[in-house]
């Protein structure tokens, strides 16, 4: 069964950091790029990262470059989130999202996780 | 940076009617790299239709998508009692930037 299981979330001051880890199974997760989402409290839902398969190319939403950085250990089929100086506007649900296809052109995202709740405050 | 603006905000329909539901972007959506997504409450996002008007696996073929350049449609032919949930439209052709509406809240009447 192809699944994505998030894990790291919880509460943190502002100005903290906190980093997420998404767990693949059931598929080869070093083909494929991935994504991180996040939705905040009766929000919609915002596009925040995405790393290509071998880890080479990221980018970044504007509101989180130069604090978010995301990762990927392909020997451990694991992609990861750090936060740094976070903020109240950063607390969310964050999923991570796998595309429709494993190709180096943009998809939709088929596979989600169930999400981790981050929630930034004093 | 490609904005999407989703209407109605909130559409409020019966079980069995026909449900219409509208993407507009700021800009040319390149390939129709458009997908709807569906998300219930406490739940993740599922999605439904990518390439504008392809149906993701196991979607129910009373749900269809349509459009290109800037005007995209989701259309639910007949609804469920379980399609009443909030849709997103998300395009990911402008890349590196991925960008989804503001969302489409669809209730029961």
């Amino acid at each position: 069964e192809v699944q994505l299981v998030e894990s790291g979330g919880g509460l943190v001051q502002p100005g903290g950091s906190l980093r997420l880890s998404c767990a693949a199974s059931g598929f080869t997760f070093s083909s494929y790029w991935m994504h991180w989402v996040r939705q905040a409290p009766g929000k919609g839902l915002v596009w925040v990262s995405r790393i290509n398969s071998d880890g080479s190319s990221t980018s970044y939403a504007d509101s989180v470059k130069g604090r978010f950085t995301i990762s990927r250990d392909n020997a451990k089929n694991t992609l990861y989130l750090q936060m740094n100086s976070l903020r109240a506007e950063d607390t969310a649900v964050y999923y991570c999202a796998r595309p429709l296809a494993a190709r180096p052109t943009p998809t939709a995202m088929d596979v989600w996780g169930k999400g981790t709740t981050v929630t930034v405050s004093s | 940076e490609i904005v999407l603006t989703q209407s109605p905000g909130t559409l409020s329909l019966s079980p069995g009617e026909r449900a219409t539901l509208s993407c507009r972007a700021s800009q040319s959506v390149s390939s129709s790299y458009l997908a709807w997504y569906q998300q219930k409450p406490g739940q993740a996002p599922r999605l439904l239709i990518y390439g504008a008007s392809s149906r993701a696996t196991g979607i129910p073929d009373r749900f269809s998508g349509s459009g290109s350049g800037t005007d995209f449609t989701l259309t639910i032919s007949r609804l469920e009692p379980e399609d009443f949930a909030v849709y997103y439209c998300q395009q990911y052709g402008s890349s590196p930037l991925y960008s989804f509406g503001q969302g489409t809240k669809l209730e029961i009447k």
